[in-house]
């Protein structure tokens, strides 16, 4: 069974900062790999999707990257601002979609 | 574009009790999902659906059954619902162009359910 974990769990950082999270999975036979957000109390919003051909995805201020062969992702947030507090999922697509538990992030202002 | 709607936003239900999750898309999307989502536990698929009339079981099916009657739709029941299926359950839907890799998922706002 594919396994995903993320790290760390919860991350506080002061606006501005640039910042790495984490997402590893066990089984690197996957079609693609997500980064959603998500806020309190809300559903999922899609971020990035990697097809398991590329090795990364940028939108504005986020980069994700993919390593297959390890197994490792991760979404890098460039000039942190306090509206992307939120909780950061990653999702990987095998024979179905497994999550990780997602990492808290909080930007102070 | 409404995109993924869910209905109702929130339930409490009796041991025993049963109830139906509805999802509705308007995006033309060929496949959906239910998950439930869990502390510490992370968001985990129970059933999924590739197209009409067909439904297939995911990581966590016990005590649920679906059913898609229409491309749109979506349904998720409790028969009987327990305590442990208390949770906060979430509908997506996603494109899977025919011979293409499957597009993003769109999620709704989710239905929280508790079971007492």
């Amino acid at each position: 069974k594919q396994e995903v974990t993320q790290i760390p769990a919860a991350l506080s950082v002061p606006e501005g900062e640039n910042l790495v999270l984490n997402c590893s999975f066990t089984d690197s036979a996957i079609y693609n790999l997500q980064w959603f957000r998500q806020d309190p109390g809300k559903g999922l919003t899609s971020l990035l999707l990697i097809q398991s051909s590329q090795r990364e995805q940028t939108s504005g201020r986020l980069n994700a990257s993919l390593d297959k062969s390890s197994g490792r992702s991760t979404l890098y947030i460039a000039a942190s601002q306090p509206g992307d507090s939120a909780t950061y999922l990653c999702a990987v697509d095998g024979n179905q979609f497994y999550f990780g538990t997602g990492t808290s992030l909080t930007v102070i202002p | 574009n409404a995109g993924v709607t869910q209905t109702p936003k929130f339930r409490v239900l009796k041991t025993g009790q049963s109830m139906t999750l509805l999802c509705a898309q308007d995006m033309n999307h060929e496949y959906m999902y239910w998950y439930r989502q869990d502390p510490g536990m992370g968001l985990r698929l129970i059933h999924y659906s590739v197209g009409e009339g067909t439904t297939a079981k995911g990581e966590v099916p016990d005590g649920y059954n679906v059913s898609r009657l229409k491309k749109q739709n979506f349904l998720l029941g409790l028969e009987s619902a327990a305590p442990s299926q208390t949770s906060v359950y979430f509908c997506a839907s996603s494109y899977h162009p025919a011979g293409g890799f499957q597009e993003t998922q769109y999620f709704g706002p989710g239905t929280r359910l508790l079971v007492l």
